[in-house]
């Protein structure tokens, strides 16, 4: 059965601290690596990851993927209380996309 | 703001009863996804449609159904409610028929409670 797995669940940081979000996975015909921010409303894209290796940017967020460990991780620099939020992971199959039960990430001021 | 769109915001009903959820695309995608969100379950992709045809299909209840329309917009369907159905209700859209290929983007949800 395909899975997502995301660690930690919860994690509660100052500003101006670095974080790193893991996600793991089994995908059934693996096209993509997702993330997505949640912040009591609709996902927000963030990344879509596709070959393995090449870091995607976009300000203080990047992130990479690993195919071989089948493992992604999301990098966020100098954290503000802005990125306080529920970060998703999904891997996307051939069908659909099955995401992991997210990282709520707390930063604290 | 993603560009796609859902109504109702919010939708209270009883067991038993059926309610429709509505959706519209970003202008260009032509393939819709609905999700199902709930606090132990996460997440849990439902059912896809690209330009008008069912193109997968997830974990979606037989009480549930949806359709997409020639103007691309979707419309889901829950019949026969129960409470364990309330959750929130997720459109996504995308430009291509691979829900894995292409980036999707969502709307703002329906919050469905059943009493």
């Amino acid at each position: 059965e395909d899975k997502v797995v995301q660690s930690p669940l919860s994690l509660v940081v100052h500003e101006g601290d670095t974080v790193t979000l893991n996600c793991s996975y089994e995908v059934t015909n693996f096209r993509s690596l997702l993330w997505y921010k949640q912040e009591k409303k609709a996902p927000t894209f963030l990344f879509m990851l596709t070959s393995s290796g090449i870091e995607k940017k976009s300000g203080r967020l990047s992130s990479i993927l690993d195919k071989k460990e089948l493992f992604s991780i999301l990098n966020i620099t100098a954290t503000q209380t802005g990125d306080s939020a529920v970060y998703l992971c999904a891997g996307g199959s051939q069908g659909n996309l099955i995401f992991g039960k997210g990282t709520k990430l707390s930063v604290k001021p | 703001d993603s560009g796609v769109t859902q109504t109702p915001k919010h939708l209270i009903t009883a067991t038993g009863q059926r309610v429709t959820l509505r959706c519209s695309p970003r202008s260009g995608d032509l393939s819709v996804y609905w999700y199902q969100q709930s606090l132990d379950q996460g997440l849990q992709f439902l059912i896809q449609y690209y330009n008008g045809e069912e193109r997968a299909k997830g974990n979606i209840l037989e009480r549930f159904s949806a359709q997409q329309f020639p103007d691309l917009h979707s419309e889901l369907n829950l019949s026969s409610l129960e409470l364990g159905d309330s959750a929130l209700y997720f459109c996504a859209s995308s430009v291509g028929p691979s829900g894995g290929a292409y980036e999707q983007y969502f709307g703002p949800g329906t919050r469905l409670t059943v009493t």
